[in-house]
């Protein structure tokens, strides 16, 4: 079991409110990844990282923030929630290598009410 | 530009049979592709992964694909299906010249039916 872990696993939460759900990774890896997951099942990057104090939007523009002060936390910060955020939320690790795999967190499904 | 297209929404197979799930790409450079499971309400589960070597690669769970290059495609197959196999498939790619991303496709929903 890979050992990347995201709290919490459920969120309601009202519209206006300020939010950050953690991503933590046990396994030094250099790159993370957050992902935005539709009910339709497709899934969206929304921010990446190379390492500490990198960085980078991700395809689909998202008004959440990140930051990665620390190589094993990528929290996502939502400053004001909104019901259009409502989505599945999946954080994802790998090293620097080209050829290797991702390692998936459980999950944040979050709704904003 | 790199792009993963899975065809069909779902995949529907009997118990017992041979199942397969579709995955064609697109990339600059030479491919490294993936397929990822994921069950109701949990993250995406590696299976397995072609990154050069042997067209047919073996993963978990009986699981494996087919990589043929000059169709540009990836297909999962697994000989004998379970009900057990019925999740979310994920095809991915990353290429040699920008593999800080992971490209995925838009999911296949695989039902086994006893």
């Amino acid at each position: 079991e890979a050992d990347i872990y995201q709290t919490p696993r459920y969120l309601v939460i009202g519209t206006g409110k300020k939010i950050t759900l953690e991503c933590s990774q046990t396994m030094g890896h250099d790159k993370m990844y957050w992902y935005q997951q539709d009910p339709g099942m497709e899934l969206h990057l929304i921010h990446y990282s190379y390492g500490v104090n990198s960085t980078e939007k991700g395809d689909l523009s998202s008004e959440s923030t990140v930051s990665r002060i620390r190589t094993e936390h990528f929290p996502l910060t939502l400053e004001s929630a909104r019901p259009s955020h409502t989505s599945q939320y999946l954080c994802a690790s790998t090293t620097q290598g080209e050829n290797t795999e991702a390692f998936f967190g459980q999950g944040t499904r979050l709704t904003v009410v | 530009a790199q792009s993963v297209a899975q065809p069909e929404d779902q995949v529907n197979v009997a118990e017992g049979n041979p199942l397969t799930v579709k995955c064609t790409y697109s990339v600059s450079g030479n491919p490294y592709l993936f397929w990822y499971v994921q069950y109701p309400n949990r993250g995406l589960q590696f299976l397995l992964k072609y990154i050069t070597g042997d067209n047919l690669v073996k993963g978990s769970y009986g699981f494996e694909a087919e990589f043929n290059k000059s169709q540009t495609s990836f297909h999962l197959k697994k000989p004998s299906a379970l009900v057990s196999d019925s999740a979310l498939y994920f095809c991915a790619v990353r290429d040699q010249y920008n593999f800080n991303k992971f490209y995925f496709g838009s999911g296949t929903k695989l039902n086994v039916k006893p």
